[in-house]
This record gives C-alpha cells, structure tokens and sequence, in this order.
C-alpha cells in the first residue's frame, strides 16, 4: 500500500464546476500538506501549503486538511480551461528532510 | 531570474548505453533534490544534496547511478548502463534549507 493514495481519474468538469481533488494517507507523522499543478511537459508547481489541520483558501483555490481522518482535499471554484492539468498532492513531515511524498496525481480537464 | 534549469529536455538512448542529466539550481538554493516521475505516477525522490554533500541517496538505485553536486550548484545526475525501466522524467529542483521547492521543467528519457 502507498503512503499517500490519489485517485488518477481522468476527470472532465464543464467550465465554471466546481472541482473536488482529494488525497488520503496513512503515515500519521506527516504535518505538511500541499497541492501541486503540473501542465503537460513541464514540471510540478506549488498551487497550496498548508501546515497540520484547516483549511487555507486562495482566490478560487480552497485546501483542506483533516488529519484525524488522514483525508485532503482541494476544491476549485468556476473552474477554467486553464485549470485544465494534473493535480498533485505531496506530504512531507519536521525531521523528514524536506522530502516530500506524492499521490499519483489527478488528471483534469475543464471543458468549454 | 531564470527558475530551475535542466537539460536536456528529451533524451532516446539504447539500453545499455549511458547518459546524463544536468541542473542548474534557482542562485541561492543551498538544497537540490533529484526525482524521477515514471508515467501516470507522482515524482519519486532519488538523491537530496545539502550543499555540496549528498544527505539522503538511499532511493538511489547506485549499481548503475550516480549523481555529483561539484561546488555546491550545478549538478548531474548518470546512469550507465541505462535500462528499459529507466524510462521516466527526471525533474531536478532546489530550495532554501526546509523551503518550498521549485521543480524544473524535466529531462524526458526514452529507453529503447
């Protein structure tokens, strides 16, 4: 079993859906949570941090985190062509290097 | 100021044969981080380096890898002999000791 599980999808949403992305692990010791978006052909960026529970929002990007059920989950609000890539989760924990640990990745495509 | 660099972007060798991967980090990053993305999976870290000194290479594959990190900046990543399951995307990225990361665009390796 992996640490950190995501589903692959692919996903199709029509423009402006609201799109759920979520992520559910199980190593307890991660305290640091964050969303990457990777278009085709490039590498990973950093859409969202955040650190233990809660939830952080961002213009139409919304994170959240629930540690007690090992459960995250990003939420995109009128979702546009642009949004259209693969959605990464990645975990890392204090002591742990730096190293972060990620899902699978979720394909999206935000149709017109 | 130019992100992450790599390059090649795009490499089809034989099996056997060796090949290299080079990066240039963001100026100031003391950390820079190897991953290799095989398709449809999330970046899986190969090497961290601290400086000039590699502090985590446990994920590396070292019968046939290597990596340098001369002077503290620039580095490489080889493999000799490579085989077909090396095929993947090698993405190189850097960051201020226990920072954000900023990933590269990717070398795409093509084993045939």
């Amino acid at each position: 079993q992996k640490e950190v599980e995501q589903d692959p999808g692919p996903l199709s949403v029509p423009e402006g859906a609201i799109v759920s992305l979520n992520c559910t692990y199980s190593n307890s010791a991660f305290q640091y949570f964050m969303w990457y978006r990777q278009y085709s052909r490039k590498g990973p960026e950093l859409l969202m941090y955040t650190y233990s529970s809660g939830n952080k929002e961002d213009g139409r990007f919304t994170a959240q985190v629930d540690k007690s059920s090992k459960y995250i989950s990003l939420f995109i609000r009128d979702s546009q062509p642009s949004d259209s890539a693969t959605y990464l989760c990645a975990m890392s924990f204090t002591g742990g290097g730096n190293k972060l640990t990620f899902g699978t990745g979720t394909q999206l495509k935000v149709e017109l | 100021e130019a992100g992450v660099v790599q390059s090649p972007r795009y490499k089809i060798i034989e099996k056997k044969q060796p090949v290299a991967f080079w990066c240039n980090p963001i100026s100031g990053h003391n950390t820079l981080y190897w991953y290799r993305q095989n398709l449809g999976q999330g970046p899986e870290l190969l090497i961290r380096y601290e400086n000039e000194e590699a502090v985590d290479d446990s994920q590396l594959p070292k019968d046939r890898f290597s990596a340098e990190r001369l002077k503290g900046v620039d580095s490489t990543l080889k493999i000799q002999p490579a085989e077909l399951g090396d095929s993947a995307v090698y993405l190189c990225a850097s960051s201020l000791t226990d920072g954000g990361y900023t990933f590269g665009s990717g070398t795409r390796l093509t084993v045939v």
